[in-house]
């Protein structure tokens, strides 16, 4: 199946510090990428859906400002997470969508960003 | 009501033994449903697609039942390997896709 690759896998930060997580797309285009959360022994919840070259559609209960969302390429999707405080500490996960797969699964995921803020 | 509701288990069988799960959406609408298999501080994968006329792969039975807005997953010959969280997907209209909190199972020797 198709690759993506997320970086970083895991970053410590103190509260108050913006990080970014860069979702990537190695072997096809994406024109749809979406970033989730998911708490221990929880659900991975959508936050937004980022669509190359406009605006990322945030879920409700999602902050726009605080959870900045990128979509420069086809092949690059990046969330920043602003002022970072330990509870944001969660697994971030980013998928990609393959428009060109067969079958009824386009969706691919990457290994997911642990973040864990101080 | 939760979209996707799950039983979150855990489900603790022994080795050989068959297991199910089951799953109930809210959403009528819902146009696929898949079965997808995470281990712990894991991204999700794909474990198989869910078709109306149920569908089988190896040991993996699944079936979806649009009338009740209900699917589930049979696993058969269960392996130590098949331990890990079991998530229940379906996706409506567009690419939203909603997942459920998962079922964990743990198979013992």
């Amino acid at each position: 199946g198709a690759v993506v690759s997320q970086h970083p896998s895991w970053v410590i930060c103190k509260s108050g510090t913006s990080v970014k997580i860069e979702c990537r797309s190695l072997d096809f285009q994406a024109t749809t990428m979406f970033w989730y959360r998911q708490f221990p022994k929880q659900s991975l919840m959508l936050m937004a859906t980022s669509n190359e070259g406009s605006k990322a559609t945030y879920e409700q209960g999602v902050e726009k400002d605080k959870f900045l969302i990128n979509h420069a390429s086809l092949t690059l999707s990046t969330l920043t997470v602003t002022s970072a405080h330990p509870e944001d500490s969660s697994f971030y996960i980013c998928s990609a969508r393959d428009p060109t797969a067969l079958g009824v699964n386009e969706q691919f995921f990457g290994p997911g960003t642990r973040l864990t803020v101080l | 009501r939760k979209e996707v509701e799950q039983d979150p288990g855990p489900f603790n069988v022994p080795e050989g033994a068959t297991v199910a799960f089951n799953c109930t959406y809210s959403n009528s609408a819902s146009q696929s449903f898949f079965w997808y298999r995470q281990d712990c501080r894991k991204e999700p994968k794909l474990l198989m697609s869910v078709y109306s006329s149920g569908n089988e792969d190896g040991r993996f039975t699944a079936q979806l039942n649009r009338a009740s807005q209900y699917i589930s997953l049979l696993i058969r010959d269960s392996k130590l390997s098949d331990s890990a969280t079991y998530l229940c997907v379906v996706r409506a209209g567009g690419f939203k896709t909603i997942f459920g909190a998962g079922t964990r199972l743990f198979v013992k020797a």
